[in-house]
This record gives structure tokens, C-alpha cells and sequence, in this order.
């Protein structure tokens, strides 16, 4: 099976650095996603890792270790419209299944 | 080039009933995923289908079907409704097994009453 755990909430501040944490442990591994999902809306696709290391696109990075089953997501120069929450998932070795975490609430204030 | 089209957006239905979900993949994906995302929790996967056929089947029990039409539209059936079954219902729909993985529609909101 897959568990996916990433914080609940984090708090930051308009023009600062964040970072999102997430762990897995799974039976199979086929890559990482990370997706933002604003209030009453569609996830929309962030970034994606299979090899370890990091992946960089703009003011969002994402970060993979695979021997350490663990990932990040850095959010740079922090806007009040990145409030939303954060989803990772992993993909496993059968298919195109996603299995979530339970998502990271991020609140930037000014 | 219209996204990941679902309906009906919102819906309230009484426990016991059975509810019809639809979604419309993005043009040129073929392969229909459904995840059930409860309030403040992030998505659980149901079921996936790719070529009319279920390929993946999530934890969830037989009350929940579906079906894929020749189009790649998909459709997601819940019988028995409980009130454990209000959620956010999200249909994603990818080509094959994409290195970007999906692409979400903005889900059907579900409240059993």
C-alpha cells in the first residue's frame, strides 16, 4: 500500500520562502506529483519527479529523494494568490494511479 | 480547447437514492480516473478507465460503478447513497500514462441528505 503524509497547515509571509514537506512509504514508485488546489476548484498540475533531485520552474521547485521516500515543494518570493492547498501524490509501478496525502493549507499573509 | 468538463456542479440527493455523475475528458486524452476528495482531505482514488474498460479499481465497495463511452467520456454511478458519500466528486482524464499525470475538471460537489 501507499501512506502519504505531508503538514496540515503552514502560515508565511507575502514575499518570503516556504517549504512543503512530504514523506511516503510505498510498495512501488513511478514518480511524484505536486499539485495546488485553490477553495472550491480543480488541482492544477505543479511539478512532477521520477529522479531524484530538484526540479526547477519558476518560483515553485520540487525536490526528490527517493531513498528517503521524501519530497519537497519550495515556493519563492511568495504571492498572496499562493494561498490554496497543496496536494502530493505518488504514482505506483501499476497504471496511472495517484495516491494523495492529505494536503498542506497554505496561508500567506501580508 | 475546452479542459476536463464535468457535471452536474453541485447536487444534493437523499440517502438511500443513486446518483449519475458525468465527465468529458479533455480532447485527446483517453484514460478517465474518479476520486473522491471529502472535505479538507485530499483525493481518493475510485476506479480508472482506458479503452471502455475498468483498469483500476480504488478501495471503495461495488455501490460505486462506472462506465466509459466510445467518446472517452466517462460516467461515475453511486447506489445506496449514504451520508458518508458527500464530497467533492473529480473526474481527471490523461493520455495513457502521462509523465504529467492529469488533468482535473473542477469536480461535482455531492451533499446526501
Amino acid at each position: 500500500g501507499q501512506n502519504i503524509d505531508q503538514p496540515t497547515e503552514m502560515t508565511a509571509t507575502e514575499g518570503a520562502i516556504v517549504q512543503i514537506n512530504c514523506t511516503y512509504q510505498t510498495s512501488g514508485f513511478n514518480g511524484l506529483f505536486w499539485y495546488q488546489q485553490h477553495a472550491g476548484e480543480a488541482p492544477t498540475f505543479l511539478s512532477y519527479n521520477v529522479l531524484d533531485g530538484l526540479e526547477e520552474k519558476g518560483r515553485f521547485s520540487s525536490f526528490l529523494s527517493r531513498s528517503k521516500g521524501y519530497s519537497y515543494l519550495l515556493l519563492k518570493e511568495l504571492q498572496m494568490k499562493d494561498s490554496a492547498s497543496y496536494l502530493c501524490a505518488v504514482r505506483g509501478n501499476a497504471g496511472n494511479m495517484l495516491t494523495f496525502g492529505g494536503g498542506t493549507r497554505l496561508m500567506v499573509k501580508p | 480547447d475546452a479542459g476536463v468538463t464535468q457535471s452536474p456542479t453541485h447536487l444534493i440527493k437523499t440517502r438511500g437514492q443513486q446518483v449519475t455523475l458525468r465527465c468529458s475528458p479533455k480532447s485527446g486524452h483517453d484514460t478517465v480516473s474518479w476520486y473522491q476528495q471529502a472535505l479538507g482531505q485530499g483525493p481518493q482514488f475510485i476506479f480508472q478507465y482506458y479503452e471502455e474498460e475498468e483498469r483500476q479499481r480504488g478501495n471503495f465497495p461495488d455501490r460505486f460503478s462506472g462506465h466509459q463511452f466510445p467518446n472517452y467520456s466517462s460516467e461515475l454511478n453511486v447506489n445506496a447513497l449514504l451520508l458518508g458519500d458527500s464530497a467533492l466528486y473529480l473526474c481527471a482524464s490523461s493520455e495513457g500514462t502521462s509523465r504529467w499525470g492529469y488533468t482535473f475538471g473542477s469536480g461535482t460537489r455531492l451533499t446526501v441528505v
